[in-house]
């Protein structure tokens, strides 16, 4: 069983255009975020939600909207694609909002999105 | 919010010893120290958690010293397959949690 899975795994889609990506976790957890990683290797937070309400939105472009439908999924609709969008984006949850012991994440296996 | 240093990249021999050492000299009181190992087309996956003196699993032990500036990730008798890359994080609480991911030290074990 996949605890935390995103669809597609792939994306390649031409600049101007909007996608989603999709993420679910079935371990019951509260929290859920959303990651980029660029070419360089670093991963950093774009978002994160607890229970269906953001709690983190970092200095992200407002082109890149998440939506939570249930605390399970958390789902990056993200607009008017750019070059520099091309990343993997890797969605995790835990089950603790932050600075707890127990707030190990657990990581979905990426989206490689490419922008053309 | 704490911020991570660490080596970018260590070679390394099968069946050696690898200690990777972080820093995060503004580390608040409140916060955990969280390792996280990377292999490549793959998500981060949890190595070992602490918060002070030492911590041991089947995987790793952490070494972290009084002052908490610094943690060490220790790796006992690495294979070829502890190739990736380790990402040592500091948890904040600040504001909302922030996970502050450094740019990982690349492990690389050769044969």
């Amino acid at each position: 069983d996949t605890a935390v899975s995103q669809t597609p795994k792939y994306l390649v889609t031409q600049m101007g255009n909007d996608k989603s990506i999709k993420c679910e976790q079935n371990l019951g957890h509260d929290t859920m975020y959303w990651y980029k990683q660029d070419s360089k290797k670093f991963l950093k937070i774009m978002f994160s939600y607890n229970n269906k309400e953001l709690i983190i939105n970092e200095t992200v472009p407002n082109r890149f909207s998440p939506k939570s439908p249930d605390k399970a999924h958390l789902n990056l609709h993200i607009n008017s694609l750019e070059l520099g969008d091309s990343a993997v984006y890797f969605c995790a949850s835990s089950q603790d909002q932050g600075g707890r012991r127990r707030d190990t994440q657990y990581f979905g296996p990426g989206t490689r999105l490419t922008v053309l | 919010l704490a911020k991570t240093t660490q080596p970018i990249s260590m070679d390394s021999y099968e069946g050696q010893e690898v200690n990777i050492t972080c820093s995060h000299n503004n580390i608040a009181t409140n916060d955990y120290i969280t390792w996280y190992q990377q292999f490549p087309s793959q998500g981060p996956r949890f190595i070992i958690q602490g918060y002070k003196t030492k911590v041991t699993n089947e995987v790793a032990s952490l070494f972290i010293p009084a002052d908490r500036k610094s943690s060490t990730l220790s790796l006992p008798r690495v294979s070829l397959s502890d190739t990736a890359v380790y990402y040592c994080l500091v948890a904040s609480n600040t504001g909302g949690f922030k996970t502050i991911f450094g740019a990982g030290t690349r492990l690389f074990v050769k044969a």
